[in-house]
């Protein structure tokens, strides 16, 4: 199966700085890499994601970029925010036996210090 | 749109109890998955629905765990009998169709803690 592999696990910035959070895979089959934002006691929710036929994406102050080569992916939040502050999940697609499976990293606990 | 509902939000037993938790996914979504979240930890798939039919629960302790999705709405998740380890969040999420880059829409989750 799958592994993911996050780093680093936590993260603290000033407010106004960028973020980078890495994450490694093992399958290179796989195709899809959603990243996912989860504040306390709260539901994780996709922020950002890339297919695997792209390079970079970017919705306004974040960005994924995707290594298919290397196995590796990157999300960046630039101008960071207090509320950014939340633990993010990076994941992949893996299919197998008929399903489709995501696998998340470990996560990677993000403060914004004001 | 309504989201992925879940109920309870808490709930806490002793080992050896028995537990369920309930997820109604939107409407029309018909996948269904049910993660479970412990600690520290990234969502880990238990088992994931196509309408009423398994398609993957590879990771399923199955003589503990067992989940069911009679008519492809709702679904329950339970456990039987629970040990500590099984403390963490169940997290239900739904998709339109399966085919991976659907998006996967969460549930708020239950938090469970066995004693």
């Amino acid at each position: 199966g799958e592994n993911v592999e996050q780093h680093p696990s936590t993260l603290s910035v000033q407010e106004g700085d960028s973020a980078v959070i890495k994450c490694t895979y093992s399958d290179s089959a796989s195709n899809y890499f959603p990243w996912y934002k989860q504040e306390l006691g709260k539901r994780p929710q996709l922020i950002i994601d890339i297919r695997s036929n792209v390079g970079e994406k970017k919705d306004q102050r974040i960005a994924v970029t995707l290594n298919k080569t290397a196995k590796h992916f990157s999300l960046h939040i630039t101008e960071t925010q207090p509320e950014d502050s939340a633990v993010y999940f990076c994941a992949t697609l893996y299919s197998g036996a008929g399903s489709y499976q995501l696998t998340f990293g470990k996560g990677t606990k993000l403060s914004v210090i004001p | 749109e309504a989201g992925v509902a879940q109920s309870p939000r808490y709930k806490i037993i002793e080992k050896r109890q028995s537990v369920a938790f309930w997820c109604n996914p939107i409407s029309g979504h018909a996948t269904l998955y049910w993660y479970q979240q412990i600690l520290g930890q990234g969502p880990k798939l238990l088992i994931q629905f196509q309408n009423n039919g398994v398609v993957d629960d590879s990771q399923l302790p199955k003589d503990r765990f067992s989940a069911e999705r009679l008519k492809g709405v709702d679904s329950t998740l339970k456990i039987q009998p629970a040990k500590l380890e099984d403390s963490a969040v169940y997290l239900c999420a739904s998709s339109l169709v399966q085919g991976g880059t659907n998006e996967q829409f969460f549930g708020p989750g239950t938090r469970l803690t066995v004693l």
